[in-house]
């Protein structure tokens, strides 16, 4: 069975800091594709990035970087020198190839305070 | 580009009644739209496909006859939630699929937040 585990339910830090959210799967599919999304509490979801299974180049964009591990099943997310906006929850999330559905983990509450 | 849009995105209703939420994709053709719940503190839990033209496939446990899917244009789903219950309060989130294959991209809409009193 698909299952994305975030063991991190809440995590506090004061700006600047660096924080990374950490991301467990597991798949019995050689083809499959991760996600990270962010809900501020406006609700809405904003896509963060994909990265596909054959490709586990690290990526960086801005102060956003991704460790993409398949030896350890894990996508890890690293924010550098965090700040106030980036206080919300953050979804990790595997997707099945054939159907594009989508298994969301159960979300890690980022809060950063001033 | 490939923006997603719902409506209404609040709405309160009275227990016993039916509420329609729409679903759709502005600048592209959607072939397949996804129907997500998500609870208070919680994760989002996919309720259904729905696939233009076709009957929706729900996920396992969700009441097909509760949650009505229909899809009827490429650029619109919609979901009723039939007799509404105080506990199918939550937030609906769909979203649409821009292509099959290497992409595999889903596109989100706002939300819709559903009170039942």
């Amino acid at each position: 069975a698909q299952k994305v585990t975030q063991a991190q339910t809440e995590i506090s830090v004061v700006e600047k800091e660096d924080v990374t959210l950490d991301c467990v799967y597991e798949t019995r599919d050689t083809t499959y594709y991760l996600f990270w999304y962010k809900q501020p509490p406006s609700g809405e979801l904003v896509f963060l990035i994909r990265r596909n299974s054959f490709d586990e180049q690290n990526e960086i964009s801005g102060r956003y970087s991704w460790n993409f591990q398949k030896s350890t099943s894990s996508f890890n997310f690293t924010i550098t020198a965090s700040q106030v906006v980036d206080s919300a929850v953050y979804f990790c999330a595997l997707s099945e190839v054939i159907t594009d559905k989508l298994i969301f983990g159960t979300g890690t509450r980022l809060q950063v305070f001033p | 580009g490939a923006v997603v849009s719902q409506h209404p995105s609040r709405v309160i209703c009275k227990s016993g009644t039916s509420v329609k939420i729409e679903c759709r994709s502005l600048d592209f053709q959607a072939t397949t739209m996804f129907w997500y719940r998500q609870f208070p503190k919680q994760s989002l839990m996919l309720m259904a496909t729905s696939n233009e033209g076709s009957k929706a496939t729900y996920e396992q446990g969700v009441e097909k006859d509760k949650f009505l899917i229909n899809h009827a244009s490429l650029t619109l789903s919609t979901l009723t939630v039939t007799s509404a219950h105080p506990e199918d309060s939550s937030f609906y989130i769909c979203s649409a699929r821009l292509s099959r294959g290497v992409k595999n991209e889903q596109y989100f809409g706002p939300g819709t937040r559903l009170t039942v009193t």
